[in-house]
């Protein structure tokens, strides 16, 4: 049973340009959530999507943007990438619409030059 | 606003040596505290859930707590392979499905 997949694992990007990160939630689950996590920090929570609509967005600029498609998989898009966007990127899907633990993948490590 | 603090933010142990990893929460109102672990170039992995006050859970080596303002994750006689990032994270009332996270506490075990 494939847990959480996320891709690519490394990215690296200039400022300006525009990336997608795509996430692929376990078996079962319907719910995906998308979190940045910052080196030495504690992951902070971007949106969550739940029936291909946005449900519940954090405290993050109208530049990150994301989708959720028929079978459950999501991506994360970013704009005008600035040199704080540098981070570890972290999909988590659940199901009960995220009432339940989280389960995360491994990861997006992105890094804006 | 949530809120959660983790202390202290790095720790040394010797192996056996048992200790107490800290989480301290301002929540509108509990819906569920969780305790992660998170290894290097890894995403955090579900250790437990605490929904109310005098709750505890244990999984082998580690043992969580919690009280209305903190709870503990308690390691005895820990192992080298314990050695991680342990997060915790609370869901309030207010907040939707959101999970609001501490910065974490970087345990290090030595043989």
């Amino acid at each position: 049973d494939a847990g959480v997949t996320q891709s690519p694992t490394h990215l690296i990007k200039t400022r300006g340009q525009q990336v997608t990160l795509r996430c692929s939630p376990k078996s079962g689950h319907d719910t995906v959530s998308w979190y940045q996590q910052a080196l030495g920090q504690g992951p902070q929570f971007i949106f969550q999507y739940y029936e291909e609509e946005e449900r519940q967005r954090g405290n993050f600029p109208d530049r990150f943007s994301g989708h959720q498609f028929p079978n459950y998989s999501s991506e994360l898009n970013v704009n005008a990438l600035l040199l704080g966007d540098s981070a570890l990127y972290l999909c988590a899907s659940s199901w009960d619409r995220g009432q339940r633990p989280l389960h995360f993948g491994n990861g997006t490590r992105l890094t804006v030059t | 606003e949530d809120q959660v603090t983790q202390s202290p933010e790095a720790l040394r142990l010797q192996e056996g040596e048992s200790s107490s990893l800290n989480c301290s929460y301002t929540v509108s109102g509990l819906r569920g505290l969780f305790w992660y672990r998170q290894d290097p170039g890894k995403g955090p992995e579900f250790l437990f859930t605490l929904y109310s006050a005098g709750e505890e859970k244990e999984k082998e080596r580690l043992k969580a707590t919690l009280t209305k303002k903190e709870s503990f994750l308690h390691i005895t006689a820990p192992k080298p392979e314990d050695s991680a990032t342990y997060l915790c994270a609370v869901r309030g009332y207010n907040a939707g499905n959101m999970l609001t996270f501490g910065g974490g506490t970087r345990l290090m075990v030595k043989p």
